[in-house]
């Protein structure tokens, strides 16, 4: 079975700090992608990534970057927490042309 | 624009069908994607069509196309208490950088 895990599934940080989310995967799938999901809103795309060190921007990247020096994993950064990132983070990979597998989701809170 | 919509919430009792619906945009898009959400937890795939198709069986599952309208739904059979969950429909679309494009996700409570 693929398997996509989160290093935290809560985490609470405070305004300003600089904040790592990590995904690894163990499929050996090309992409990988990070949402977050609000109620009302589903899931917005923040950043993906086909390749290692290649990335893109979703539809709502500002406040966020990303890394992808190896294949199976794939951070998510936010340089200075703020309080509207408060959110549920989602990780998700694939084979291109294929379906998404899903991480349980990190819910961060910024205080 | 480029929204897939789905309505929020929807109500049945154990035992009845369900019927959750969306709309999409991108007429390209060849795959469709049906996603359970359950509490506290990621997604999980439940079914998915080619856009070639009208409908799929899958189990207690079935899901209609319509292209034209772009309209798809997702009808679940004798609705089972562990079937209360969001789920989600996505568009995978390949005009461009294909990406997809996840609805607002319809949150299913089944009563007893």
């Amino acid at each position: 079975d693929v398997k996509v895990t989160q290093s935290s599934r809560y985490l609470v940080k405070r305004t300003g700090e600089k904040v790592f989310l990590e995904c690894v995967q163990d499929m050996d799938h090309e992409n990988m992608f990070w949402y977050r999901q609000d109620p009302g809103l589903g899931l917005r795309l923040i950043y993906f990534s086909y390749d290692v060190k290649m990335k893109e921007k979703g539809d709502i990247p500002e406040g966020y970057s990303v890394s992808r020096e190896k294949k199976e994993r794939f951070s998510l950064i936010l340089e200075s927490a703020s309080t509207n990132q408060t959110s549920m983070y989602l990780c998700a990979s694939s084979y291109s042309g294929s379906e998404q597998f899903f991480g349980p989701g990190t819910r961060l809170t910024v205080l | 624009g480029e929204d897939v919509e789905q309505s929020l919430f929807l109500s049945v009792r154990e035992g009845d069908s369900s019927v959750i619906n969306c709309t999409y945009t991108d007429s390209s898009s060849t795959y469709l994607y049906w996603y359970k959400q359950e509490p506290g937890a990621g997604l999980q795939l439940l079914t998915y069509i080619f856009s070639n198709m009208d409908m799929k069986q899958d189990q207690r599952l079935t899901v209609l196309l319509n292209k034209k309208d772009k309209h798809l739904s997702l009808r679940i059979a004798d609705t089972q208490t562990g079937d209360s969950a969001i789920y989600f429909c996505a568009e995978r679309r390949t005009s461009g950088t294909y990406k997809y494009i996840f609805g607002t996700g319809t949150r299913l409570k089944v009563l007893a």
